[in-house]
């Protein structure tokens, strides 16, 4: 069964500074990994997804994430965060070709001004 | 285009009463899933349906949780009778069900069960 571990529960970093979030997967083979964000009051929206091909995918909101299979990872990245990026950020792991998703805990990320 | 809608949006009600939560997926999409988020427990899948079937429920907590979908358009979360330890946010996700297309998200029904 796949499992997600979101690491850190809760990251501060100011505003135009870099954020990278962790995330790791357990699955025995490539799994497909999405990272999704969660404004207070709102749902899950999708910033982007990894199914194959390039291990370095670009989302919405200048996000990307990078999936290493050496190290059974894909973590977010912005180069310079936004106050608006203040959110939950989640990891899912889903099995290729199946509907369900596992989400990781979530990581609570505050933008100092 | 309109997105996921849940409804309502809060509920409040005392232990013992019927909730009954709804949901409305995109247009065209074939999957339907039901979560619950909480703080201890994190986001948690309930139940899935394919085509209107349900297709997984192991998620679903007890008896008292039923879940339904009677066309394309329309879904349901029911619980009968109510506890506090449901008081949570359900969400509801639709997607193509088609080589793992993103679920859609609602803005979620925040439960409280007095």
């Amino acid at each position: 069964a796949q499992s997600v571990t979101q690491p850190d529960i809760h990251i501060t970093v100011s505003e135009g500074a870099s954020l990278e979030l962790r995330c790791n997967y357990s699955y025995g083979a490539t799994p497909y990994l999405f990272w999704y964000v969660q404004s207070p009051g709102q749902g899950l929206q999708l910033l982007l997804k990894y199914f194959s091909g390039d291990t370095l995918v670009q989302g919405i909101k200048g996000f990307e994430a990078e999936f290493k299979r050496s190290q059974s990872s894909f973590n977010l990245r912005k180069p310079s965060v936004h106050w608006s990026d203040a959110a939950e950020y989640f990891c899912a792991v889903g099995a290729p070709g199946a509907q369900k998703l596992v989400f990781g805990q979530g990581t609570r990320l505050t933008i100092n001004p | 285009d309109a997105g996921v809608i849940q409804s309502p949006r809060h509920e409040v009600t005392e232990m013992g009463q019927e909730v009954t939560l709804r949901c409305k997926p995109i247009s065209g999409h074939n999957s339907l899933f039901w979560y619950r988020q909480t703080m201890m427990r994190g986001l948690e899948l309930l139940i899935y349906f394919n085509n209107n079937v349900p297709i997984d429920d192991s998620g679903m907590p007890e008896d008292r949780f039923s879940a339904k979908m009677p066309n394309a358009s329309f879904s349901t979360l029911k619980i009968q009778p109510s506890e506090p330890r449901d008081s949570a946010v359900y969400f509801c996700a639709s997607s193509l069900w088609q080589n793992n297309q993103p679920q859609h998200f609602g803005d979620g029904t925040r439960l409280s069960i007095l």
